[in-house]
């Protein structure tokens, strides 16, 4: 297996410009999270997703953030407007529903927000 | 809310020796699981270990052990017989027992181990 897959791999963009960023989660996974990792505040999680429903989204910072996942093997996390305090490393993991399971984490995406 | 705290922000060893790493964490759930995560500079997040509440028996992996005390909120690795390619950040993590809701990972602050030759 391919693993998470995130794309792109570094992205650098101005304030005020639309981020979207891509995952793909393991075939057969049905739990779907987007992490956060930043100096200041470690990493966080954004929002997770059970069957492609989201469950929890009490770690979005604010509106200008959004999470969707059409489907089990697709999705996005966009950003609009971007500001630089949103300069960080995003992360995508999924795993099998169950706290037990381990989570598999992509290679994450850099974004740089000038 | 459950808290994560890794006290040691560096700590360093020398080839082929031990070293423990300390990680202690609040919650008041009886039920939960707890794990280990290793990210080297490729900043790939990797599953080193992990521990459910419930067992008393203590994890080991390999090389890599842990020492849990329930009672005290302390999950602690060791690494036996470092190798230069343990070095990289490590993280604590806590998940709740998913009957009570949150499937996610709550991660301590992290300890960066350096490994000397």
């Amino acid at each position: 297996d391919a693993g998470v897959i995130q794309s792109p791999r570094h992205e650098v963009t101005e304030m005020g410009q639309e981020v979207t960023l891509r995952c793909k989660p393991i075939s057969g996974h049905n739990s779907l999270f987007w992490y956060r990792q930043t100096m200041m505040r470690g990493l966080e999680l954004l929002i997770y997703f059970n069957n492609n429903v989201p469950i929890d989204d009490s770690g979005m910072p604010e509106d200008r953030f959004s999470a969707k996942m059409p489907n089990a093997s697709f999705s996005t996390l966009k950003i609009q407007p971007s500001e630089p305090r949103d300069s960080a490393v995003y992360f995508c993991a999924s795993s099998l529903r169950g706290s037990y399971n381990e989570q598999f984490f992509g290679p994450g995406t850099r974004l740089t927000v000038l | 809310a459950q808290t994560v705290t890794q006290s040691q922000p560096e700590m360093s060893v020398q080839e082929a020796e031990t070293v423990t790493l300390s990680c202690t964490y609040d919650t008041s759930e009886s039920d939960y699981y707890l794990f280990w995560y290793k990210q080297p500079p490729s900043r790939q997040m990797i599953l080193v270990i992990r521990q459910e509440a419930y067992k008393q028996q203590n994890a080991t992996e390999n090389r890599f052990s842990v020492n849990f005390q329930k009672a005290a909120k302390s999950f602690s690795l060791k690494i036996s017989d470092s190798q230069l390619g343990d070095a990289a950040m490590y993280f604590c993590a806590y998940r709740s027992e998913e009957i009570q809701g949150a499937q996610k990972l709550v991660f301590g602050q992290g300890t960066r181990l350096t490994i000397n030759p």
